[in-house]
């Protein structure tokens, strides 16, 4: 079974400040998808990557696949507390347990 | 429906007791998943379903744990003889189908919070 880690595990900042969340394996993924979560509510969906060196944006929110894709990050410019939750790698296999998360990146935004 | 139900959204059950959890995936969605969420903790995955058909069930933590899915759509978790362990958020989450969850993404339901006292 392939696995996922996270770093860093918490994360607390102010507003208006950049951070960096990275996701981590030993395998090689054929897609990788970032989700959040919010309290009370399931991980949403927030990007997929499928080619190695692949850069996606989404707003404030910069996505990147390590050339190897083994590995990757997610960016975001000025954090505004609206961004506060649980933030979710998974990747694997196509269905099953093959395909699995991360343990998550909490983020706290500061007002 | 628009989206993933889940129900009860909470569920409190004393230890030794059945519980039932149910899940209604997005309409013309045929796979559905089952993933269970300790506090704090990351997903840990269940069992999926491919139409009525549980082709992998190796995530079940014990005999306990049963679940079955009628008419392509709307699928039961079950929990037998509850212990506190099993106290967790569990998700329910569907996607077009086995294989279009890595590119297309999975939507993920409120979740059921258990709490066996």
């Amino acid at each position: 079974t392939q696995l996922l880690e996270q770093s860093p595990q918490f994360l607390s900042i102010q507003e208006g400040e950049n951070l960096t969340v990275y996701c981590n394996s030993s395998s090689v993924f054929s897609s990788l998808q970032w989700y959040r979560q919010e309290p009370g509510e399931g991980p949403v969906l927030l990007v997929t990557v499928v080619t190695g060196g692949e850069v996606k944006k989404l707003k404030r929110l910069t996505f990147q696949f390590g050339d190897a894709r083994k590995d990757s990050s997610l960016h975001i410019t000025a954090a505004q507390p609206g961004d506060t939750g649980l933030y979710l790698c998974a990747g694997g296999g196509n269905y099953g347990q093959n395909f699995v998360f991360g343990p998550g990146t909490r983020l706290s935004v500061l007002p | 429906g628009a989206g993933v139900s889940q129900s009860p959204s909470n569920k409190v059950t004393e230890k030794g007791k059945d519980v039932e959890l149910r899940c209604d995936p997005i309409s013309g969605h045929t796979a559905l998943y089952w993933y269970r969420q300790s506090l704090g903790q990351g997903l840990e995955f269940l069992i999926y379903f491919q139409g009525n058909s549980a082709p992998d069930k190796s995530g079940l933590p014990s005999d306990r744990f049963s679940a079955e899915r009628t008419g392509g759509s709307v699928s039961t978790l079950t929990i037998q003889r509850t212990q506190q362990e099993d106290s967790a958020v569990y998700l329910c989450a569907s996607s077009l189908g086995v294989g279009q969850g890595p590119i297309y993404g999975y939507t993920f339901g409120s979740g059921t919070r258990l709490t066996v006292v």
